[in-house]
């Protein structure tokens, strides 16, 4: 079974700073699709980035960009310039759109703290 | 307009009791599905429809039924409410092999 890990349930970063999120996943999948998910205390779930396995090229999605090592099966997010609108939980989500029939496998989420 | 709608967004009631929580898309999405959000920020999924195709998770229990009545609507129904169903409910719906789109959430809260 599929399974994904974030190691650090909370993370702190200075305004204007640059903090990355770790994220580890497990298949024997060889094409699925990761994604970063921001949930603030609003509770919803925002895509902030997507990345296709087969594509060698690092997703960036202006100051979000992520570093994706497909055979360590790791997939960490980059936030630049950091704002106090960051602040959220981020989850990493994993899926291969086959027989899961496209559901989404959740990490268990880290905790981003904006300090100004 | 809202793409992924979900009401009622809070929902208070006594444990046995049934009740529904109602999603609906307007994306023109294929496929939708419901997610669970516990106490601990953990996210997993329940079901998923895809033209008219139910995947239950085995996980479920079957207290729990998804009703679609059309491609636009995906309905979750709940029958004697447990203390243990308290939780984040959430709708969302993908067209295949692209990115989820969720809804606000639903918080049910079982006294």
């Amino acid at each position: 079974a599929q399974t994904v890990t974030q190691s650090q349930p909370e993370m702190s970063v200075q305004e204007a700073e640059t903090v990355t999120l770790s994220c580890t996943y497990d298949t024997s999948e060889s094409d699925y699709y990761l994604f970063w998910y921001k949930q603030p205390p609003s509770r919803q779930m925002i895509l902030v980035i997507r990345q296709e396995a087969y594509k060698q090229q690092n997703a960036t999605e202006n100051r979000f960009s992520v570093n994706f090592q497909k055979a360590a099966k790791s997939f960490s997010l980059k936030i630049s310039d950091s704002q106090l609108g960051d602040a959220a939980m981020y989850f990493c989500a994993y899926t291969n759109y086959g027989g899961s029939q496209g559901n989404l496998i959740f990490g268990k989420g880290t905790k981003l703290s904006v300090k100004p | 307009d809202t793409a992924v709608s979900q009401t009622p967004k809070y929902l208070v009631t006594q444990m046995g009791n049934d009740k529904s929580i109602k999603c609906e898309q307007n994306l023109g999405h294929d496929t939708m599905y419901w997610y669970k959000q516990d106490s601990k920020k953990f996210l997993k999924i329940m079901f998923s429809y895809n033209n008219k195709e139910l995947i239950i998770n085995e996980t479920v229990p079957n207290r729990f039924s998804p009703k679609s009545p059309d491609k636009a609507h995906l309905n979750l129904h709940i029958n004697s409410l447990e203390l243990g169903d308290s939780a984040v409910y959430f709708c969302a719906s993908s067209q295949t092999y692209n990115e989820q789109f969720f809804g606000p959430g639903t918080r049910l809260t079982v006294l």
